[in-house]
C-alpha cells in the first residue's frame, strides 16, 4: 500500500494564479482532510470530507475549495492564489474503527510558494 | 475550540538521555495522537492513544483522559529522534474532522 500520496510535492505560483492539489489514498478510508502548516505552528484544518460527495469547512477554509468525487481522492483548489497561502499542505485520511476510534494518517506534504 | 498546550517548546538532549514531553488539553478530547515531524517535514504517526499506556521500542506514551493530559517518553535518545513532536486531539463525539494540534516540541539530540 502506498498509503496517502500527494501531488505535486513542490509548486511555485504567482499571485492570482490557480491550481489544484491532489490527494489520493489506497486504504479505503471514508474520511479525508486537508491541513496547512505555517512556520512555528501546528497544523490547521482547512476542509474535510466524511464521505464521497460530501465536504465541510474546517478552521481556515477561506480562499480554498475542495471536491471529493471519488472515495480515494480529495482535491484542494486555490482559485486565486495569494502570498498568505504560502504554506506546506498536508492531506490525511482515516476511518472509524469498531470502537469509534479515528486515527489519522498523513501524506508527505506539498510545499507551495505564492510570489 | 479546545486549546492544546505542549511543553517544553524546545529541548536539547545529549545522545542517550531520557526525556518526557507533555500535552495538556483545555477540554476533554478523543482520538489523541502523537506525531514526529522529521527534519524532512514528514509526519510520522507515533501513537494513537485516547487513553492508557502504549510502548513502541524506546518510545512510550500515557494518556490520562480524565485529567486532560498526555505524556510522551523518549528513552536512550538518538540523533534520529531530532525533529518536532506534535500531539493532537479531537473534541466532541463522532467524527467532527477537527483534529486540533499543539504548537509542538522541537527536540534536538546531540551526538
Amino acid at each position: 500500500n502506498a498509503g496517502v500520496t500527494q501531488t505535486p510535492k513542490f509548486r511555485v505560483l504567482k499571485t492570482g494564479q490557480s491550481m489544484t492539489l491532489l490527494c489520493a489514498q489506497d486504504m479505503n478510508h471514508e474520511y479525508m482532510y486537508w491541513y496547512r502548516q505555517d512556520p512555528g505552528m501546528g497544523l490547521r484544518l482547512i476542509h474535510y470530507s466524511v464521505g464521497e460527495g460530501t465536504t465541510a469547512k474546517g478552521e481556515v477554509p477561506d480562499g480554498y475549495n475542495v471536491s471529493r468525487l471519488k472515495k480515494q481522492n480529495f482535491l484542494l483548489g486555490l482559485e486565486s492564489a495569494a502570498p498568505s497561502q504560502t504554506s506546506v499542505y498536508f492531506c490525511a485520511s482515516s476511518f472509524l474503527d469498531w470502537r469509534g476510534g479515528n486515527e489519522r494518517f498523513f501524506g508527505p506534504g506539498t510545499r507551495l510558494t505564492v510570489l | 475550540g479546545i486549546q492544546v498546550e505542549q511543553s517544553p517548546p524546545d529541548l536539547i538532549l545529549q545522545e542517550g538521555a531520557n526525556s518526557t514531553l507533555r500535552c495538556n488539553f483545555s477540554d476533554s478530547v478523543n482520538n489523541l495522537q502523537w506525531f514526529h515531524q522529521n527534519p524532512w517535514g514528514q509526519l510520522i504517526n507515533l501513537f494513537y492513544i485516547p487513553s492508557g499506556t502504549k510502548q513502541n521500542g524506546r518510545l512510550s506514551a500515557t494518556t490520562v483522559a480524565t485529567e486532560r493530559y498526555s505524556l510522551l517518553y523518549i528513552s536512550s535518545s538518538q540523533t534520529t529522534d531530532s525533529g518536532v513532536y506534535f500531539c493532537a486531539g479531537e473534541h466532541g463525539s463522532g467524527n467532527t474532522g477537527k483534529l486540533i494540534f499543539g504548537q509542538g516540541t522541537t527536540l534536538q539530540v546531540k551526538p
